[in-house]
């Protein structure tokens, strides 16, 4: 089955600064690939996703890259304000079929933004 | 998010008893599960269904039940076979129809708490 892994595990950063997580997974197959943040006792949050048909894409302060050949994909955030303090997860799935493909999330990133 | 209820949202269970956590959704979803997830740990599945009437197994299933008797509604239950219960339970639903989107969009969690 797939298997994904995250890191780093923790990610503290000053505000205004980049924070970058990174994950990889292990089916060639999977094609879809969520982030979702999660505030503390809250459930989690699609912040953006995307498909194995694009190599990058962007809202706002947040973008996503992927690199099929390599098996990973990565998330970006820029100018990082103390909001943005939060757990991310990452997601594979081998998705838009009639056929079930797991959602195989990642152990998550604890982010902490100091102001 | 706004159209997935879970109640309750803080649930207490002496050992031995069995208690059902409900999950209601109002988007015309056609797929829902259930997740485990403790602290400092990512998403686990438990148990996923496609459409009514039909479910099956995740990752983690044992000491669980479920049903899916009508597309709105997934409750699960939580069994005195299942040894260490003490959890965030998260509901999930995706439309997971043919050229739709995989996205799940989840409830806000019920805390169940061992006494």
């Amino acid at each position: 089955g797939e298997n994904v892994e995250q890191h780093p595990s923790t990610l503290s950063v000053q505000e205004g600064d980049s924070a970058v997580i990174k994950c990889t997974y292990s089916d060639s197959a999977s094609n879809y690939f969520p982030w979702y943040k999660q505030e503390l006792g809250k459930r989690p949050q699609l912040i953006i996703d995307i498909r194995s048909n694009v190599g990058e894409k962007k809202d706002q302060r947040i973008a996503v890259t992927l690199n099929k050949t390599a098996k990973h994909f990565s998330l970006h955030i820029t100018e990082t304000q103390p909001e943005d303090s939060a757990v991310y997860f990452c997601a594979a799935i081998v998705g838009g079929g009639t056929s079930y493909g797991k959602l195989t999330f990642g152990q998550g990133t604890i982010l902490t933004v100091h102001p | 998010d706004g159209g997935i209820t879970q109640s309750p949202k803080y649930l207490f269970r002496k050992e031995g008893q069995n208690v059902t956590l409900s999950c209601e959704q109002n988007l015309n979803h056609d797929a829902m599960y259930w997740y485990r997830q403790d602290p400092g740990q990512g998403l686990r599945l438990i148990y996923y269904s496609q459409i009514v009437n039909d479910f099956q197994k995740g990752d983690i299933a044992e000491g669980y039940s479920v049903s899916r008797e009508k597309k709105e509604s997934f409750p699960l239950t939580v069994t005195s076979a299942q040894k260490n219960p003490t959890a965030f339970y998260l509901c999930a639903s995706s439309p997971r129809t043919v050229g739709s989107s995989d996205t799940q969009y989840f409830g806000p969690g019920t805390r169940l708490t061992v006494l």
